[in-house]
């Protein structure tokens, strides 16, 4: 089975704080995504990665960074926490195909005070 | 512009009774689709996807979807719901703005089927 892990379920943190979330993956996929999930607009992909050191934009990269230093592991960093941020964030990862299957993340849930 | 509309916000459903979550979709090249679910506090997962071939799709839980090119739709199914079928269901299309394997997600569709 493929496995997605996300490095906390809950998060709670204090506005202007520096945020690290990671997300790991064990089938050796080469796309990563970061999404956001808030009520009534869905996921919004925020950044993602198609291979080590490579990243790219999504619709809602701003107030976020990424970095991607092995394969298996892409980290989401917000690098000054604000009260909007706070969100559910989700993790994926597929192979480098079109036609490919998203595995998710079991999600953070941020809050930002 | 690439597009998925999910057009209901919530349905309810009585247990036994068939279900239909709607999906309508705009893209611009053959229309990658795929159907996942949400259960409460979890992240997403797979249903089933339609890539090429049959029109109907069979996939996990006894979901099916029916992919329909002229009514640009794909619209997902069962034939009796479950009480713990209850969970947020997001359909997505691939992005052919993007990068291979983007997704663009639907709003979601909250199911909910009551004893």
């Amino acid at each position: 089975d493929v496995k997605v892990t996300q490095s906390s379920r809950y998060l709670v943190k204090r506005t202007g704080e520096k945020v690290f979330l990671e997300c790991v993956q064990d089938m050796d996929h080469e796309n990563m995504f970061w999404y956001r999930q808030d009520p009534g607009l869905g996921l919004r992909l925020i950044y993602f990665s198609y291979d080590v050191k490579m990243k790219e934009k999504g619709d809602i990269p701003e107030g976020y960074s990424v970095s991607r230093e092995k394969k298996e592991r892409f980290s989401l960093i917000l690098e000054s926490a604000s009260t909007n941020q706070t969100s559910m964030y989700l993790c994926a990862s597929s192979f480098l195909v079109s036609t490919d299957t998203q595995y998710f993340g079991p999600g953070t849930r941020l809050t930002v005070l | 512009a690439q597009s998925v509309a999910q057009p209901e916000d919530q349905v309810n459903v009585a247990e036994g009774n068939p279900l239909t979550v709607k999906c309508t979709y705009s893209v611009s090249g053959n229309p990658y689709l795929f159907w996942y679910v949400q259960y409460p506090n979890r992240g997403l997962q797979f249903l089933l996807k339609y890539i090429t071939g049959d029109n109907l799709v069979k996939g996990s839980y006894g979901f099916e979807a029916e992919f329909n090119k002229s009514q640009t739709s794909f619209h997902l199914k069962k034939p009796s719901a479950l009480v713990s079928d209850s969970a947020l269901y997001f359909c997505a299309v691939r992005d052919y703005g993007g990068s291979q394997g983007n997704l663009i997600f639907g709003k979601g569709t909250k199911l909910s089927v009551k004893p």
